[in-house]
């Protein structure tokens, strides 16, 4: 069955870009019917978008992060990566990835997720 | 962005209890509404889509209901291993929105 796995760095110091990447596995990321999220969640907080991505390299980003995110897909590694400038404190949060059904965009499988602390 | 609020927060209750949360959207979302459940240290787990819609391999103590603004998630008989943290989520319109979320505990 598909799975994800998300990696990257555990630490990232402020002001520096913090870098994730997914990959997945059991399929392929060029599925039809399916795109991809990034999904984030500080902690003891609710969870929140961060953006999505299509095989055709299609986005759509979160307003609230827009301005710091980019999402790019590679279709010969069948990975997902997630880009966030400009970190602080706020960053701090457990970052999953995940697959979108097409026809109702929820979150159907998911990364275990990855803790990413922003601190100095 | 549209707000979603969930009741309650926390909810303490018994094997075998029936239980229900509420879920109440900031504008109209028709039925693009999905629940998930979260154990502590895991990732959220999909239990059903657009309002009712039950996820293969959920068991069918889980059912949802609702349209519009409010929405609510039921568990029939609870088991031991539902107790978690439930989030409901729009997907009507990005940026797609979460709940705060409500743990059910063990009375």
């Amino acid at each position: 069955q598909v799975q994800l796995q998300e990696s990257g760095p555990g630490l990232v110091k402020p002001s520096e870009t913090l870098s994730l990447t997914c990959t997945v596995s059991g399929g392929s990321v060029s599925s039809a019917g399916y795109y991809w999220s990034w999904i984030r969640q500080p902690p003891g907080e609710r969870l929140e978008y961060i953006g999505y991505i299509y095989y055709s390299g299609s986005t759509n980003y979160n307003p609230s992060l827009k301005s710091r995110v980019t999402m790019s897909v590679d279709t010969s590694r069948n990975q997902i990566s997630l880009k966030l400038s400009s970190v602080t404190a706020a960053d701090t949060a457990v970052y999953y990835c995940a697959r979108v059904q097409d026809t109702d965009d929820a979150f159907d499988i998911w990364g275990q997720g990855t803790m990413v602390t922003v601190s100095s | 962005d549209i707000q979603m609020t969930q009741s309650p927060s926390s909810l303490s209750a018994s094997v075998g209890d029936r239980v229900t949360i509420t879920c109440r959207a900031s504008q109209s979302i028709s039925s693009y509404l999905n629940w998930y459940q979260q154990k502590p240290g895991k990732a959220p787990k999909l239990l059903i889509c657009a309002t009712s819609s039950l996820q293969s391999g959920v068991s069918s103590r889980f059912s949802g209901s609702g349209s519009g603004t409010d929405f609510t998630l039921t568990i029939s008989s609870l088991q031991p291993e539902d107790f978690a943290t439930y989030y409901c989520q729009q997907s009507y319109s990005t940026p797609f929105t979460f709940g705060q979320g409500t743990k059910l505990e063990i009375k």
